[in-house]
């Protein structure tokens, strides 16, 4: 059963700091990975998506890495600011016949001005 | 283009009685997955509808059954509710065959 895993589950760092998400999943057999952004209550942004075949995928200050054999992937931000707090939730899609998405619980990112 | 639409935005429920969400999907998309998110959790999987049929389906009892339409929306139902059911219910959509899923905003439901 595909697990998984964010670490840290709540992080706090002062504006301008480099800073990075971890994610890790259980069953390296996925189809991609992707990186949301979710404020409070509301829905879900598309940050990043990675393809199985892929090892990184860069927008803008945000760099997402995937290493399938290690069942890792991390969410790379740069020169954080205040406008970058936000719930960040990683998500694979498994191998197989399905289209679902299995989520983690997500990192609590503020950025502090 | 709207992006994917969620309604009612909050509902305030009893237990015992029935609900209906309701989403529609991004333009030219065909697909639509439900989701539910408890306070502090991910999301989980509770079923995708495509042609107007129940495709997969999450670890969710018969309780919560969905509907498709042929303009590609969707309802998501829950009966005999309970005070467990409270979170947000959130819609997908995507093309078929696409990689990418499209959230809404997502409809919030307390139960009480």
């Amino acid at each position: 059963k595909q697990e998984v895993t964010q670490i840290p589950a709540a992080l706090s760092v002062p504006e301008g700091e480099n800073l990075v998400l971890n994610c890790s999943f259980t069953d390296s057999a996925i189809y991609n990975l992707q990186w949301f952004r979710q404020d409070p209550g509301k829905g879900l942004t598309s940050l990043l998506l990675i393809q199985s075949s892929q090892r990184e995928q860069t927008s803008g200050r945000l760099n997402a890495s995937l290493d399938k054999s290690s069942g890792r992937s991390t969410l790379y931000i740069a020169a954080s600011q205040p406008g970058d707090s936000a719930t960040y939730l990683c998500a694979v899609r498994p191998g197989g016949a399905t289209n679902k998405l299995i989520f983690g619980t997500g990192t609590l990112l503020a950025v502090q001005p | 283009d709207a992006g994917v639409t969620q309604s009612p935005t909050h509902l305030i429920k009893t237990r015992g009685q029935q609900v209906t969400l309701r989403c529609s999907p991004k333009s030219g998309h065909d697909t639509v997955s439900w989701y539910q998110q408890a306070l502090g959790q991910g999301p989980q999987f509770i079923f995708q509808y495509y042609e107007e049929e129940e495709r997969q389906r999450g670890n969710f009892p018969d309780r919560f059954s969905g509907h498709q339409f042929p303009n590609y929306s969707s309802e998501l139902n829950v009966n005999a509710l309970l005070l467990g059911d409270s979170a947000l219910y959130l819609c997908a959509s995507s093309a078929q065959g696409a990689w990418e899923q499209y959230f809404g905003p997502g409809t919030r439901l307390t139960v009480t």
